[in-house]
Protein backbone atom coordinates (compact mmCIF):
# COMPACT_ATOMS: atom_id res chain seq x y z
CA UNK A 1 0.00 0.00 0.00
CA UNK A 2 1.02 3.76 -0.90
CA UNK A 3 2.44 5.75 2.27
CA UNK A 4 3.29 9.53 2.58
CA UNK A 5 5.78 11.05 4.93
CA UNK A 6 6.18 14.58 5.49
CA UNK A 7 9.21 14.61 8.11
CA UNK A 8 8.24 18.47 9.22
CA UNK A 9 5.58 19.36 11.43
CA UNK A 10 5.95 22.69 11.60
CA UNK A 11 8.34 24.73 9.44
CA UNK A 12 8.62 28.48 10.95
CA UNK A 13 9.91 31.08 7.88
CA UNK A 14 10.29 34.91 7.60
CA UNK A 15 7.87 37.03 4.94
CA UNK A 16 9.70 36.86 1.73
CA UNK A 17 12.25 34.39 2.44
CA UNK A 18 12.09 30.92 0.63
CA UNK A 19 10.24 27.87 1.84
CA UNK A 20 10.45 24.54 0.84
CA UNK A 21 7.93 21.80 2.53
CA UNK A 22 9.02 18.03 2.13
CA UNK A 23 6.94 15.21 1.31
CA UNK A 24 8.20 11.41 0.34
CA UNK A 25 5.86 8.73 -1.01
CA UNK A 26 6.38 5.07 -0.74
CA UNK A 27 4.72 3.06 -3.91
CA UNK A 28 5.85 0.37 -6.22
CA UNK A 29 3.49 1.48 -8.81
CA UNK A 30 2.62 4.75 -11.00
CA UNK A 31 1.06 7.43 -8.54
CA UNK A 32 -1.08 10.91 -8.53
CA UNK A 33 0.20 13.15 -6.14
CA UNK A 34 -1.49 16.22 -4.87
CA UNK A 35 -0.78 19.07 -1.98
CA UNK A 36 -3.81 20.30 0.02
CA UNK A 37 -3.81 23.45 1.85
CA UNK A 38 -5.63 23.91 5.14
CA UNK A 39 -6.52 27.59 6.40
CA UNK A 40 -7.42 28.07 9.95
CA UNK A 41 -10.83 26.61 10.53
CA UNK A 42 -11.55 25.82 7.34
CA UNK A 43 -11.66 22.58 5.15
CA UNK A 44 -8.93 21.30 2.93
CA UNK A 45 -8.41 22.61 -0.82
CA UNK A 46 -6.63 21.31 -3.71
CA UNK A 47 -3.10 23.75 -4.39
CA UNK A 48 -1.77 21.49 -7.20
CA UNK A 49 -1.18 18.01 -8.61
CA UNK A 50 0.75 15.55 -10.17
CA UNK A 51 -0.99 13.42 -12.98
CA UNK A 52 1.41 12.95 -15.77
CA UNK A 53 3.41 14.69 -18.40
CA UNK A 54 5.72 17.84 -17.00
CA UNK A 55 7.18 17.07 -13.53
CA UNK A 56 6.99 20.58 -12.43
CA UNK A 57 3.81 21.20 -11.45
CA UNK A 58 2.47 25.53 -10.44
CA UNK A 59 -0.10 26.68 -8.20
CA UNK A 60 -1.92 29.89 -9.15
CA UNK A 61 -0.41 31.82 -6.01
CA UNK A 62 3.39 30.74 -6.85
CA UNK A 63 3.71 27.92 -5.34
CA UNK A 64 5.17 24.92 -7.45
CA UNK A 65 6.47 21.30 -6.67
CA UNK A 66 8.47 18.99 -8.57
CA UNK A 67 7.73 15.25 -8.47
CA UNK A 68 10.92 13.25 -8.55
CA UNK A 69 10.32 9.56 -9.30
CA UNK A 70 13.78 8.84 -8.30
CA UNK A 71 13.76 9.95 -5.08
CA UNK A 72 9.92 9.12 -4.39
CA UNK A 73 9.48 12.68 -3.42
CA UNK A 74 7.07 15.41 -4.17
CA UNK A 75 8.32 18.68 -2.41
CA UNK A 76 6.25 21.82 -2.36
CA UNK A 77 8.46 25.06 -2.88
CA UNK A 78 7.65 28.77 -2.90
CA UNK A 79 10.71 31.45 -3.40
CA UNK A 80 8.94 34.29 -1.49
CA UNK A 81 6.40 33.32 0.98
CA UNK A 82 3.82 35.49 2.50
CA UNK A 83 2.19 36.16 5.84
CA UNK A 84 -1.33 34.52 4.05
CA UNK A 85 0.63 31.84 2.92
CA UNK A 86 0.12 30.52 6.68
CA UNK A 87 -1.95 27.43 6.40
CA UNK A 88 -1.13 24.03 7.26
CA UNK A 89 -0.27 22.10 4.30
CA UNK A 90 -0.88 18.07 3.23
CA UNK A 91 0.84 16.24 0.56
CA UNK A 92 -1.19 13.30 -0.77
CA UNK A 93 -1.05 10.07 -2.62
CA UNK A 94 -3.46 7.62 -4.84
CA UNK A 95 -3.01 5.04 -7.11
CA UNK A 96 -6.79 4.85 -8.68
CA UNK A 97 -8.19 8.46 -7.91
CA UNK A 98 -10.42 8.38 -5.29
CA UNK A 99 -10.57 6.07 -2.86
CA UNK A 100 -7.56 5.59 -2.00
CA UNK A 101 -6.46 8.81 -1.14
CA UNK A 102 -3.68 8.91 1.34
CA UNK A 103 -2.99 11.67 3.57
CA UNK A 104 0.50 12.48 5.12
CA UNK A 105 0.20 14.14 8.55
CA UNK A 106 0.79 17.89 7.59
CA UNK A 107 2.91 20.47 7.85
CA UNK A 108 2.22 23.60 9.51
CA UNK A 109 3.77 26.82 7.76
CA UNK A 110 4.11 30.03 9.90
CA UNK A 111 5.24 32.96 8.47
CA UNK A 112 6.40 36.22 10.88
CA UNK A 113 7.06 39.29 9.54
CA UNK B 1 -23.14 27.24 -5.02
CA UNK B 2 -23.05 26.03 -1.76
CA UNK B 3 -20.26 23.39 -2.35
CA UNK B 4 -20.21 20.94 0.30
CA UNK B 5 -21.90 21.17 3.68
CA UNK B 6 -21.98 20.33 6.66
CA UNK B 7 -24.01 20.16 9.93
CA UNK B 8 -23.42 20.59 12.48
CA UNK B 9 -20.02 22.61 12.73
CA UNK B 10 -19.85 21.76 16.86
CA UNK B 11 -21.34 18.74 18.71
CA UNK B 12 -20.67 17.88 22.40
CA UNK B 13 -21.40 14.38 22.97
CA UNK B 14 -21.84 12.30 26.34
CA UNK B 15 -20.44 8.39 26.00
CA UNK B 16 -22.03 6.19 24.91
CA UNK B 17 -24.77 8.34 23.06
CA UNK B 18 -25.62 8.57 19.53
CA UNK B 19 -25.67 10.83 16.37
CA UNK B 20 -25.61 11.93 12.78
CA UNK B 21 -23.33 14.12 11.08
CA UNK B 22 -25.31 15.66 7.80
CA UNK B 23 -23.35 16.38 4.50
CA UNK B 24 -24.85 17.53 1.36
CA UNK B 25 -23.33 18.79 -2.07
CA UNK B 26 -24.87 20.33 -4.88
CA UNK B 27 -22.45 19.74 -7.25
CA UNK B 28 -23.84 16.24 -8.64
CA UNK B 29 -20.42 14.43 -7.57
CA UNK B 30 -20.85 10.73 -8.03
CA UNK B 31 -17.98 10.17 -5.10
CA UNK B 32 -18.15 11.29 -1.71
CA UNK B 33 -16.14 10.37 0.99
CA UNK B 34 -15.85 10.78 4.79
CA UNK B 35 -12.21 11.85 6.43
CA UNK B 36 -11.13 12.17 10.24
CA UNK B 37 -8.15 15.18 11.27
CA UNK B 38 -6.49 14.05 14.35
CA UNK B 39 -3.24 16.24 15.40
CA UNK B 40 -0.54 14.15 14.49
CA UNK B 41 -2.26 12.00 12.30
CA UNK B 42 -3.38 13.89 8.93
CA UNK B 43 -6.93 12.83 7.86
CA UNK B 44 -7.74 9.41 7.62
CA UNK B 45 -10.65 7.68 5.67
CA UNK B 46 -13.75 6.52 7.67
CA UNK B 47 -16.23 5.26 4.54
CA UNK B 48 -16.49 6.47 1.29
CA UNK B 49 -19.31 6.36 -1.62
CA UNK B 50 -19.02 5.92 -5.35
CA UNK B 51 -23.00 6.77 -6.16
CA UNK B 52 -25.96 5.96 -4.52
CA UNK B 53 -26.86 3.19 -2.91
CA UNK B 54 -22.95 2.06 -3.08
CA UNK B 55 -20.40 2.44 0.36
CA UNK B 56 -17.48 1.27 0.97
CA UNK B 57 -15.17 1.07 4.53
CA UNK B 58 -11.88 3.34 4.40
CA UNK B 59 -9.22 3.01 6.73
CA UNK B 60 -10.93 3.38 9.96
CA UNK B 61 -14.70 2.44 9.76
CA UNK B 62 -15.22 1.04 13.76
CA UNK B 63 -17.90 2.87 15.42
CA UNK B 64 -19.45 4.71 11.86
CA UNK B 65 -22.39 3.69 9.72
CA UNK B 66 -22.90 5.50 6.44
CA UNK B 67 -25.38 5.20 4.15
CA UNK B 68 -25.90 6.80 0.67
CA UNK B 69 -29.88 7.16 -0.72
CA UNK B 70 -29.36 9.98 -3.18
CA UNK B 71 -26.32 11.96 -5.45
CA UNK B 72 -26.43 14.37 -2.76
CA UNK B 73 -26.37 13.63 0.51
CA UNK B 74 -24.01 11.14 3.06
CA UNK B 75 -24.66 11.12 6.73
CA UNK B 76 -22.11 9.70 8.69
CA UNK B 77 -23.79 8.25 11.79
CA UNK B 78 -21.72 7.23 15.13
CA UNK B 79 -23.89 4.54 16.92
CA UNK B 80 -22.16 4.51 20.69
CA UNK B 81 -20.16 7.63 20.62
CA UNK B 82 -16.80 7.20 22.46
CA UNK B 83 -14.02 9.84 23.52
CA UNK B 84 -11.65 8.25 21.00
CA UNK B 85 -13.90 9.58 18.37
CA UNK B 86 -13.23 13.25 19.57
CA UNK B 87 -12.26 14.58 16.59
CA UNK B 88 -12.78 16.81 13.72
CA UNK B 89 -14.90 15.21 10.76
CA UNK B 90 -14.98 16.25 7.07
CA UNK B 91 -17.14 15.02 4.36
CA UNK B 92 -15.34 15.56 0.83
CA UNK B 93 -16.84 14.98 -2.91
CA UNK B 94 -14.96 14.67 -6.08
CA UNK B 95 -15.96 14.13 -9.74
CA UNK B 96 -15.98 11.16 -11.10
CA UNK B 97 -13.07 12.13 -14.16
CA UNK B 98 -10.86 13.81 -11.89
CA UNK B 99 -8.49 11.70 -9.87
CA UNK B 100 -7.47 12.67 -6.27
CA UNK B 101 -9.35 16.37 -6.66
CA UNK B 102 -11.64 16.67 -3.65
CA UNK B 103 -13.91 19.11 -2.87
CA UNK B 104 -13.97 19.47 1.22
CA UNK B 105 -16.55 20.98 3.62
CA UNK B 106 -15.92 23.53 6.37
CA UNK B 107 -15.57 20.55 9.35
CA UNK B 108 -17.55 19.04 12.09
CA UNK B 109 -15.77 19.41 15.52
CA UNK B 110 -17.08 16.32 17.83
CA UNK B 111 -16.42 16.21 21.18
CA UNK B 112 -17.39 13.29 23.20
CA UNK B 113 -17.20 13.25 27.03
Amino acid sequence: AQSVTQLDSQVPVFEEAPVELRCNYSSSVSVYLFWYVQYPNQGLQLLLKYLSGSTLVESINGFEAEFNKSQTSFHLRKPSVHISDTAEYFCAVTLTGFQKLVFGTGTRLLVSP
Amino acid sequence: NAGVTQTPKFQVLKTGQSMTLQCAQDMNHEYMSWYRQDPGMGLRLIHYSVGAGITDQGEVPNGYNVSRSTTEDFPLRLLSAAPSQTSVYFCASQRDREPGELFFGEGSRLTVL
